[in-house]
């Protein structure tokens, strides 16, 4: 079946650095891609989400990047604070669904070192 | 506030025991959503339902069931047949279409 993947399980920076996370995709009928942070026993939290029909969107402090063409998503975190360290999941939607069943993929860890 | 209230934090369950999971919104949307979540991995949809007195097996949903009385309420029942039940349960709320799911803090099952 079709799945969503990181290519990396974590990832360690310096606070106030920039941090990417990537994903990669297979579905080419998703429409539409979400970024969750989820902290240790808690539920994900919204970061930021981005339809296909965009290739960037920004939040504060984070940016979303989608390629179509080579089925990826990254999510850019700017100026990395201690409290970003968290596991970071990417999420997508086929196209095909009305309503919003999402495949998650099996998330990165983030770890910003003070 | 207005969010996703889920109960409780932790719940054991003993062999041949049928246990339920509450999951409450505030948050007006239509549909609503489970999930099972193992160590080190996504998350798994268990059922999901887009509207009052309707739901749809999600991914993982054998040993589970739920019910939709009511709008903001979308409890799930973790059976005995469920063989492996150990996992944090996470549930989700959202409004149609294109729009981010909303999650509550999750519930803890462990088997004693």
């Amino acid at each position: 079946g079709e799945s969503v993947g990181l290519h990396l399980p974590t990832l360690s920076v310096q606070e106030g650095d920039n941090s990417i996370i990537n994903c990669a995709y297979s579905n080419s009928a998703s429409d539409y891609f979400i970024w969750y942070k989820q902290e240790s026993g808690k539920g994900p939290q919204f970061i930021i989400d981005i339809r296909s029909n965009m290739d960037k969107r920004q939040g504060q402090r984070v940016t979303v990047l989608l390629n179509k063409t080579v089925k990826h998503l990254s999510l850019q975190i700017a100026a990395t604070q201690p409290g970003d360290s968290a596991v970071y999941f990417c999420a997508e939607k086929d196209g095909g669904t009305s309503y919003g069943k999402l495949t998650f993929g099996q998330g990165t860890i983030l770890t910003v070192h003070p | 506030d207005g969010g996703i209230t889920q109960s409780p934090k932790y719940l054991f369950r003993k062999e041949g025991q049928n246990v339920t999971l509450s999951c409450e919104q505030n948050l007006n949307h239509d549909a609503m959503y489970w999930y099972r979540q193992d160590p080190g991995q996504g998350l798994r949809l268990i059922y999901y339902s887009q509207i009052v007195n309707d739901f749809q097996k999600g991914d993982i949903a054998e040993g589970y069931s739920v019910s939709r009385e009511k709008k903001e309420s979308f409890p799930l029942t973790v059976t005995s047949a469920q063989k492996n039940p150990t996992a944090f349960y996470l549930c989700a709320s959202s409004v149609a279409g294109n729009q981010p799911q909303h999650f509550g803090d999750g519930t803890r099952l462990s088997i004693l």
